[in-house]
């Protein structure tokens, strides 16, 4: 099983909603990613857990907060948005982070998020 | 800092004909590993090929070839016998080693293919 869960597949909300978005794996994988991605352009690395701790956040606006409450979920709360954050949200996950073999990062299908 | 250049943005290929995809990195580790995703229009990123900096053999993965030139530092996508369904956006992707660079996944610019009946 292969497989990296997103949910939801679309949301639309409001700049003073709070929302959240679920990522769930059950490959065993303990790194676990966050993107964002605009149209047409690649995807931009937001957060990393490495064995459910924050290893890596890539200066994102503290209106995005991750969480990952154990190894084989990812969550990322929303609020305050701005319409400019609009994009499709990608959570991966891969074996780990301890080398650079073959730990290719598998995707979901992603949240596309827009904000109104 | 790494970087992954992919300089065509859009080409276009005729189904069952062979296409090459071009990707140059830059990085100062020895120790990096390469990676090929598709994402069609529905979102999802599909892993396809993987090349590890120090595999002698370049990787193969049925319709799927990499071309790796480690001097020139380039790693170019080969498809094969294109098809329809490979109409896509094709990333080339980075990961070095967890010592430099906390072993993120660094991606290019992207090329759209399409493929023509």
């Amino acid at each position: 099983d292969t497989e990296v869960t997103q949910t939801p597949k679309h949301l639309v909300m409001g700049m003073t909603n709070k929302k959240s978005l679920k990522c769930e794996q059950h490959m065993g994988h303990r790194a676990m990613y966050w993107y964002k991605q605009k149209a047409k352009k690649p995807p931009e690395l937001m957060f990393v857990y490495s064995y459910e701790k924050l290893s890596i956040n890539e200066s994102v606006p503290s209106r995005f907060s991750p969480e990952c409450p154990n190894s084989s979920l990812l969550n990322l709360h929303l609020h305050a948005l701005q319409p400019e954050d609009s994009a499709l949200y990608l959570c991966a996950s891969s074996q780990d982070l301890s080398g650079t073999g073959r730990t290719e990062a598998f995707f979901g299908q992603g949240t596309r998020l827009t904000v109104v | 800092a790494q970087k992954i250049t992919q300089t065509q943005p859009g080409m276009f290929v005729q189904e069952k004909e062979a296409v090459t995809l071009d990707c140059t990195y830059d990085t100062s580790d020895q120790s990096y590993g390469l990676f090929w995703y598709k994402q069609p229009s529905s979102g999802e990123m599909i892993f396809l090929i993987y090349q590890g900096s120090y595999d002698e053999q370049n990787a193969t993965e049925g319709r799927y070839s990499l071309n790796f030139q480690k001097a020139r530092k380039s790693a170019n996508l080969v498809i094969s016998a294109s098809q329809l369904g490979d109409s896509a956006m094709y990333f080339c992707a980075m990961r070095e080693s967890p010592y430099n660079q906390g072993g993120k996944l660094i991606f290019g610019q992207g090329t759209e293919l399409s493929v023509k009946p």
